[in-house]
């Protein structure tokens, strides 16, 4: 069973640093791209990036460029999006979802259960 | 970016009717490979996206087949035969021909 599990939430102030976890079970890890969600209180979703863990090659919005760092560690299936000094607006749930990426499909398939980042004074 | 518009933006619908969500892309979502990489995703309150549909009509496995999508290009439809109590949450379609890939802005269903 493809499973993601994330890091659990976290409370932190304006300027300080982050990376929350995102680990994956039960497929190839290292050969099926992933990528961050973001969803603001009471908003859609927005697409952050995606990351190939066996090359870690890394694709971003440009929104979110400079913002935040996509990164992986295939030797413990975990993908990570870390900030170097968050902000108020920072404030969201963040999703990992796999993303199969090829003729056949390139969508998020599995979705981890989300991390919720409150940035807060 | 290509942009995802959905409409309507809230869809209160009867038990038992259909329903229909139209998503429109600002540019052609047909790949080089001649794919069209469109999907729908359901999230119900509290719990994270669901894939339901991708490449415009193939239904992921579970999902029940009174979901169904059609379109083609820019213009897509995901129609729901006879809407029951458990399809209540927010539908977005979302594009994964181009980088960067996007969603649209969701659309509400919910029961009259």
């Amino acid at each position: 069973e493809v499973q993601l599990v994330q890091s659990g939430a976290e409370v932190k102030k304006p300027g300080e640093s982050l990376k929350i976890s995102c680990k994956g079970s039960g497929y190839s890890f290292s050969t099926h791209w992933i990528g961050w969600v973001r969803q603001m209180p009471g908003k859609g979703l927005e697409w952050m990036g995606i990351i190939y863990p066996d090359d870690s090659q890394s694709v971003y919005s440009p929104s979110f460029q400079g913002q935040v760092t996509i990164s992986v560690d295939k030797s413990i299936s975990t993908a990570y999006l870390e900030w170097s000094s968050l902000k108020a607006s920072d404030t969201a749930i963040y999703y990992c979802a796999r993303h199969p990426w090829s003729s056949t499909w390139s969508t998020f398939d599995y979705w981890g259960q989300g991390t919720l980042v409150t940035v807060s004074s | 970016d290509i942009v995802m518009t959905q409409t309507p933006l809230s869809s209160p619908v009867t038990l038992g009717q259909p329903a229909s969500i139209s998503c429109r892309s600002s540019q052609s979502l047909v790949h080089s490979d001649g794919n069209t990489y469109l999907s729908w995703l359901r999230q119900r309150p509290g719990q994270p996206p669901r894939l339901l549909i991708y490449k415009i009509s193939n239904r992921v496995s579970g999902v029940p087949d009174r979901f169904s999508g059609s379109g083609a290009g820019t213009d897509f439809t995901l129609k729901i035969s006879r809407v029951e109590a458990e399809d209540v949450g927010v539908y977005y379609c979302m594009q994964g021909t181009q980088l960067p890939f996007t969603f649209g802005p969701g659309t509400r269903v919910d029961i009259k």
